[in-house]
């Protein structure tokens, strides 16, 4: 079974600065896909980000980006010139690219909560 | 796109009843899926459907729990017998066909067994 683990359980950054968050996984699989979600306070989750394993190039969302390091089985995102509206609980996400069934299902990390201080 | 609705939006129910919690995806969306989340951890998979057929279930899903999309479009999750430890959001999720088409979630429902 595939697991992701976020090791921050908080992380805090200065408005307009630059703050990474670290995802980690463990599959055996060698096709599959990583997403990075945003849970505000009392909000829907909503997509940030997502990464096809097969890509070598680091998939990138105006200020939103990924290092995705295969080898080492990290995922971590990049969030540039931090706003107040970035605060809000992050997840990574896993998902298998075998067929329909359990490569439908996101395997959820964790999770860190973001503080952007102004 | 009226987005994924959840009804209700808080439940407060006393250990051994039953409760039902209804999903409406987002019209156009195959795939529908129920995720449960405790306080501070991530969702975590309990079943996923696609149209009307159930595809997927969770060992999480022990036998007190049913879901059912009877024709493609809503969906129910039924908790029988319930007991504090189901006390977390239920969330509910639609998306298109596809493995990076993007989930889109609902506002949760809230259950509180006291």
């Amino acid at each position: 079974a595939q697991t992701v683990t976020q090791s921050q359980p908080e992380m805090s950054v200065q408005e307009a600065e630059t703050v990474t968050l670290s995802c980690t996984y463990d599959t055996s699989e060698s096709d599959y896909y990583l997403f990075w979600y945003k849970q505000p306070p009392s909000r829907q989750m909503i997509l940030v980000i997502r990464q096809e394993a097969y890509k070598q190039q680091n998939a990138t969302e105006n200020r939103f980006s990924v290092n995705f390091q295969k080898a080492a089985k990290s995922f971590s995102l990049k969030i540039s010139d931090s706003q107040l509206g970035d605060a809000a609980m992050y997840f990574c996400a896993y998902r298998s690219a075998r067929g329909e069934t359990s490569g439908s299902r996101l395997t959820f990390g964790e999770g860190t909560q973001l503080t952007v201080n102004p | 796109d009226t987005g994924v609705s959840q009804d209700p939006r808080h439940k407060i129910t006393k250990r051994g009843q039953n409760v039902t919690f209804r999903c409406d995806p987002i019209s156009e969306h195959n795939r529908l899926y129920w995720y449960r989340q405790t306080l501070g951890q991530g969702p975590e998979f309990l079943t996923y459907f696609q149209n009307e057929a159930q595809l997927e279930k969770s060992r999480l899903l022990s036998d007190r729990f049913s879901a059912e999309r009877p024709k493609g479009s809503f969906s129910t999750l039924e908790i029988q017998r319930t007991e504090q430890g189901d006390s977390a959001m239920y969330l509910c999720a639609s998306s298109r066909l596809g493995n990076t088409t993007p989930l889109h979630f609902g506002n949760g429902t809230r259950l509180t067994v006291t």
